[in-house]
């Protein structure tokens, strides 16, 4: 089966730009997760849906990211304006349920100059 | 709050030894744990789960170990590749959550 896709695989930009993410995940997967992965750390999640629907979003910063899953497949996550300290490597992963593994993409670089 | 976490940050072992990835926890209402594997420039990767019901579970050439009394996972690699080369997470996840906390991760390097 074809693993969860995102794009762009890098973004450089400067600071107070905003930028956007996408991640398509795996087929039939109703759980989607977004994680923030500093150099040299685990990944921390910043917002999980189910279906469309936001399961937790407690450590996403809303002052400045925003993510959405609208028809509860694809989901974008957008960073408006970014800071230095969002380098990082963005994550998305899926599972069928809240109660399976979880499975990643490889990510979007995003290095803000 | 709490969180997981690894003993040590890097390991070095020969090519064709086993592998023991160790992971410690803190919160008691962990039910679920999983290790996963990241390689350079990609995503983590699945290796291995399991719940608090099981104290050992087996996949191919891994073994994870759950000692819930002293709150320790481990990782248990055989015939260690250099394909094995990556950093290892472990997570957990308490009962009354479906939240996964990760720890800082352990740095497997395979000698030849």
């Amino acid at each position: 089966e074809a693993g969860v896709a995102q794009s762009p695989r890098y973004k450089i930009i400067e600071k107070r730009q905003s930028v956007a993410f996408w991640c398509n995940p795996i087929s039939g997967h109703a759980t989607l997760y977004w994680y923030q992965q500093i150099l040299g750390q685990g990944p921390k999640l910043l917002i999980q849906f189910q279906n469309n629907g936001v399961v937790d979003d407690s450590q996403l910063p809303k002052d400045r990211f925003s993510a959405e899953r609208l028809k509860g497949v694809d989901s974008t996550l957008k960073i408006q304006p970014a800071k230095l300290e969002d380098s990082a490597v963005y994550l998305c992963a899926s599972s069928g349920t809240l109660d399976q593994p979880q499975h990643f993409g490889d990510g979007t670089r995003l290095s803000i100059l | 709050g709490e969180s997981v976490g690894l003993h040590l940050p890097t390991l070095s072992v020969q090519e064709g030894d086993n592998s023991i990835i160790n992971c410690a926890y803190s919160n008691s209402a962990s039910d679920y744990f999983i290790w996963y594997k990241q390689e350079s420039g990609k995503g983590p990767q699945f290796i291995i789960d399991i719940r608090s019901n099981m104290d050992k579970r087996q996949g191919q050439r891994v073994t994870v170990l759950l000692n819930k009394t002293v709150k320790h996972l481990s990782l248990q690699i055989a015939a260690t590749q250099p394909g094995d080369s990556a950093v290892y997470f472990c997570a957990e996840r308490p009962s009354n959550d479906y939240k996964l906390s990760f720890g800082a991760g352990t740095t497997v390097t395979v000698r030849a």
